[in-house]
């Protein structure tokens, strides 16, 4: 069964700081790899999405990379801003049989960026 | 373009009582989920759904039905509610996996508390 840790649970920084939420995994055989964030109260919104194949994934001030031979995931922030506060989601995609494309969550990360 | 929508919002339950969780989504999207969100245990998958017609059980299916009557609707079923149900429910859409962009859209979510 695929289990996803993520550290730290929190963490809390001044705004301009860069960065790193890690996500680690115990099956390395996935098809995806999905970062999330969700604002207080409200849904998930899906930030960055990595196929198995590829080995990172840019979008603005975000970066994520996936190292399958490691089980583990990084996501980048760069010069982080208050609107980032939120808590960001690891989601792995399963691979084969009746797990194709089903997601495991992580449990979080929840960032607070402070002026 | 609304995405995926939830209904209702907020609801409050005594035990035993039941109720219909309805999902819609307007992405024409083959794949569907329900899954709740509880406090230390993260996201977890109750049931999906890979086309009309299709359900199947995830990973905390008890106590919960669902049907896809129509592509673009899901629904949750709880037969007779319990206080362990008390959670927040999302609901959730995707392509189908192999298509590329398997990126699951979530719905702003149900909170649900059975008394």
């Amino acid at each position: 069964k695929q289990e996803v840790t993520q550290i730290p649970a929190a963490l809390s920084v001044p705004e301009g700081e860069n960065l790193v939420l890690n996500c680690s995994f115990t099956d390395s055989a996935i098809y995806n790899l999905q970062w999330f964030r969700q604002d207080p109260g409200k849904g998930l919104t899906s930030l960055l999405l990595i196929q198995s194949s590829q080995r990172e994934q840019t979008s603005g001030r975000l970066n994520a990379s996936l190292d399958k031979s490691s089980g583990r995931s990084t996501l980048y922030i760069a010069a982080s801003q208050p609107g980032d506060s939120a808590t960001y989601l690891c989601a792995l995609g399963g691979a084969g049989g009746t797990s194709y494309g089903k997601l495991t969550f992580g449990q979080g990360t929840i960032l607070t960026v402070h002026p | 373009n609304a995405g995926v929508t939830q209904t209702p919002k907020f609801r409050v339950l005594k035990t035993g009582q039941s109720m219909t969780l309805l999902c819609a989504q307007d992405m024409n999207h083959e794949y569907m989920y329900w899954y709740r969100q509880d406090p230390g245990m993260g996201l977890r998958l109750i049931h999906y759904s890979v086309g009309e017609g299709t359900t199947a059980k995830g990973e905390v299916p008890d106590g919960y039905n669902v049907s896809r009557l129509k592509k673009q609707n899901f629904l949750l079923g709880l037969e007779s509610a319990a206080p362990s149900q008390t959670s927040v429910y999302f609901c959730a859409s995707s392509r189908r996996p192999g298509q590329g962009g398997e990126t699951q859209y979530f719905g702003p979510g149900t909170r649900l508390l059975v008394l």
